[in-house]
This record gives structure tokens, C-alpha cells and sequence, in this order.
């Protein structure tokens, strides 16, 4: 079946502005997760979603980040505001429960200019 | 809290050569420790993971994994390098629990010389 997809795949905007990144996940996977990977370092974690809640969102970095997922598939993060330091490349994760494995999308890569 | 510890942003080897990826790591309760990799320009692709069965793990393209308790360790091995292994590998524990999120190590670049 289809793996976990994410786009754009590029995003290039100003300083400033907004951006959204879209994340697919396997469908019936019930846990999804966003990660960012700067250049040259691991990734990072930023929120995880059960469902359509997110328990666990300790990781996200300012009040400029949110993200929401609805119908328990698709999943939206928000950057507001977007700084230099934004920029890099945000993975998205899904799982379900059995497979304890996180399947992971392309990639968006951001850059704030 | 945990924590992981990749030895080497870089590892230069040989074709044919052994292949040696270190990673340690800190739980405070017993973990769960995976092997990504991924090639340019592409998403993370699991190599193997150990989930308290074996200790030796057997995973994919021919690389192998020993969880040792007493080391804290987690290396990733492969007898013989091929070109085609170049690529970040990173190491990644969690909490044991089937939706505890990963924790990253800052990945290791492969790099294979014919």
C-alpha cells in the first residue's frame, strides 16, 4: 500500500510569512508524529498525535508552531511568522500499534529566507 | 528521560570492508532502540529494531545489531561494505511503549571508497 506522504516537498518563503505542511499518513495508522532535522544534526522531535489529540506536543520549539490532525488521517503544521532558524526539513512518522515501527514520509524541505 | 550517542559524524570504510556504527544510549526504563537509515533526499528507512527478544538483531541489506545492558551500547555492524551502503544511519531509543516517541542520535554518515 501507499507509504506516508507529505508536501510540498520543497517550500521556499520569506521571513515572516506562514507556511503549512501537510502530512499523509498509512491509512488505519492511529499514531502520527512530526520531527524537524536542521542541517548536520538528528531529528528532533516536535508532537506526536493519538487519534486526532495530541498528548504529547513537549517538543515544539515556540508558540509559532501548532499542528492539528483531523479524521484521524491527515495532519497540518502551522509555522507562524517563519524565522531563519526555521528552516529545515520537517519528517512526518506514522505507526499503529503492533508494528512499534515509525514509517516515515519524504520530507518537507523549508527554507526561510 | 533518554538520551542516544552516535560515535562518528563520519565513518569512511572500504568496500568489502567491516562496517562499525557505534551507539550508546540512556533509559531509565528498558528500551526499545532501532537503526534508520536514509539515502539523499529521502525519508528515514528502518534497518532493525530490538524490542527485548534477541539480543543479536538481524535486520535488513545485511547489517546486524547487539544490544548489550552492561554497555549501554546498540552497534550497528555489516561484514562486508557495498557501495550502495553510503548513506546517514542513526540510532533512535524509546521508551518501550508502542507510542512512545524516538529519540534521535545525530546520525552517522557512511562514507564507501571503491
Amino acid at each position: 500500500g501507499a507509504g506516508v506522504s507529505q508536501s510540498p516537498s520543497n517550500k521556499v518563503t520569506e521571513k515572516g510569512k506562514d507556511v503549512e505542511l501537510r502530512c499523509d499518513p498509512i491509512s488505519g495508522h492511529t499514531a502520527l508524529y512530526w520531527y524537524r532535522q536542521r542541517l548536520g544534526q538528528g531529528l528532533e522531535f516536535l508532537i506526536y498525535f493519538q487519534g486526532n489529540s495530541a498528548p504529547d506536543k513537549s517538543g515544539l520549539p515556540s508558540d509559532r508552531f501548532s499542528a492539528e490532525r483531523t479524521g484521524e488521517s491527515v495532519s497540518t503544521l502551522t509555522i507562524q511568522r517563519t524565522q531563519q532558524e526555521d528552516s529545515a526539513v520537517y519528517l512526518c512518522a506514522s505507526s499503529d500499534r503492533q508494528a512499534l515501527e515509525q514509517f516515515f514520509g519524504p520530507g518537507t524541505r523549508l527554507t526561510v529566507l | 528521560a533518554q538520551s542516544v550517542t552516535q560515535l562518528g559524524s563520519h565513518v569512511s570504510v572500504s568496500e568489502g570492508a567491516l562496517v562499525l556504527l557505534r551507539c550508546n544510549y540512556s533509559s531509565s526504563v528498558p528500551p526499545y532502540l532501532f537503526w534508520y537509515v536514509q539515502y539523499p533526499n529521502q525519508g528515514l528507512q528502518l534497518l532493525l529494531k530490538y524490542t527485548s527478544a534477541a539480543t543479536l538483531v538481524k535486520g535488513i541489506n545485511g547489517f546486524e545489531a547487539e544490544f548489550k545492558k552492561s554497555e549501554t551500547s546498540f552497534h550497528l555492524t555489516k561484514p562486508s561494505a557495498h557501495m550502495s551502503d553510503a548513506a546517514e544511519y542513526f540510532c533512535a531509543v524509546s521508551g518501550g511503549s508502542g507510542y512512545s516517541t524516538l529519540t534521535f542520535g545525530k546520525g552517522t554518515m557512511l562514507l564507501v571508497s571503491p
